[in-house]
Parts: structure tokens; sequence; C-alpha cells
């Protein structure tokens, strides 16, 4: 899997949009970019996921440079309840038939009132 | 209700004891996995198992057995344990084992072992 590099923490104030940003200079042409969160105690919930384009849903948008060597997590409006662990993952093919999901440390978001 | 169950939800175990997790998934999906988290540790992946037949095993000691009946359900048994094996151990699945489709996690087991 490509390497993912992820500030260690960052603080948001509640209402503003949280951006959270990602490097993976060595992804490859078919790995897609995932974002997830963990809250405490929680398993991670899976946020968004793109390849090539920008993608949107209830959750948040996914930027990806043209070049693909980063990306952006947008949380348009965050909320208490957006504080959590992102992880930025690149998904890629782990040669036994099937594609890992590897985890780094992520990004711990505080939002703040 | 994140569509995969997982119970129970907190297991304190002896290291002589057998006891077994469960995980359901109710999303249609054909793959199945299971996780390790260790305290201030990555997520670790233990086993991935796509149409009932399993087709990965990280270098998982023997003392963890995991069994996927069907496409929805999948066990993980456990015997012998050692005290660096408590962790929570989180199951997911997805659609697809190809890397287009996301994997939904369940909440975990948090696992004890004395």
């Amino acid at each position: 899997d490509a390497k993912t590099t992820q500030p260690t923490s960052m603080d948001c104030a509640e209402g503003r949009a949280a951006n959270l940003p990602c490097n993976h200079s060595t992804i490859s042409g078919n790995e897609y970019v995932y974002w997830y969160r963990q809250i405490h105690s929680q398993g991670p919930q899976y946020i968004i996921h793109g390849l090539k384009n920008n993608e949107t849903n209830e959750m948040a948008s996914l930027i990806i440079t043209e070049d693909r060597k980063s990306s952006t997590l947008i949380l348009p409006h965050a909320t208490l309840r957006d504080t959590a662990v992102y992880y930025c993952i690149v998904r890629g093919y782990s040669g036994a038939g099937s594609y890992q999901l590897t985890f780094g440390k992520g990004t711990k978001l505080s939002v703040i009132p | 209700e994140t569509g995969v169950t997982q119970t129970p939800r907190h297991l304190v175990m002896g290291m002589t004891n057998k006891k077994s997790l469960k995980c359901e998934q109710h999303l249609g999906h054909n793959a199945m996995y299971w996780y390790k988290q260790s305290a201030k540790k990555p997520l670790e992946l233990m086993f991935v198992y796509s149409l009932e037949e399993r087709v990965e095993n990280n270098s998982v000691p023997s003392r963890f057995s995991p069994e996927c009946p069907n496409s929805s359900h999948l066990f993980l048994h456990l015997h012998t344990l050692q005290p660096e094996d408590s962790a929570l151990y989180l199951c997911a699945s997805s659609q697809t084992r190809d890397g287009s489709s996301p994997l939904h996690f369940g909440n975990g087991t948090r696992l004890t072992v004395t």
C-alpha cells in the first residue's frame, strides 16, 4: 500500500469547515483514497472515497489533486460530534487476492465550542 | 446501527479459557475481515474471507482460529491466549475485495486476557 502522511492533530471551531490534509505521493494509478474516522471505543466509520475525481456525500467532500499525490477531506460545518481520529488510507492490492486497508496513526481532530 | 454487529461487546477471559467472538453483517456483502487494534497502535489486519473462503492470513498465531460458515457470519475462536492479546477486535465487511468498495466496521469486542 502507498504510505500516507497526515498531521498528528488539528483544531477546528464549531460551525466552521474542517479541512484535513493527506499526502500520498507514492500512490499508483489503480489505488483508491479512503477516509475513515474513529471515535473512542467504536469501530472505524467509513466517510468517503475516490479514485481521481472529487467526491461529495452527505458527510463530507473529498478533493484529490490532479497528480493524485495529495487529498483533502472537508467537513463543511464541523460539530462537536465530529471530534475523532481521521484516517486517510490508500487501498492497494495486497498480492493475496484482496485489497488491504492499512491504517496509520491518523489526525486527531478536536472541534472546539 | 452500522450493519455489522459484533458480540459480545466486552469479554474477560483467563489464559486457559476457550471463547468465541461473533460477527454478523446485514449488508449482503461478500467479503469479511478480522482486525486487531491494540492500545496506541494502528489497526492490524488478521484474516480476510471472500465468499466463505479464507483468502488471507496475516501471520496470526494459531491460538486465533477464524470460521466463516456463510457469507453473513464470521467467528473468531480463541484459546490459550496471552495477556498481550488484550485488544479491541474489529469485524468488517465489504461488497467486494478489489479496493473499489468501502469496508464497514462493527463496534468491536473489547477483550481482556487475565
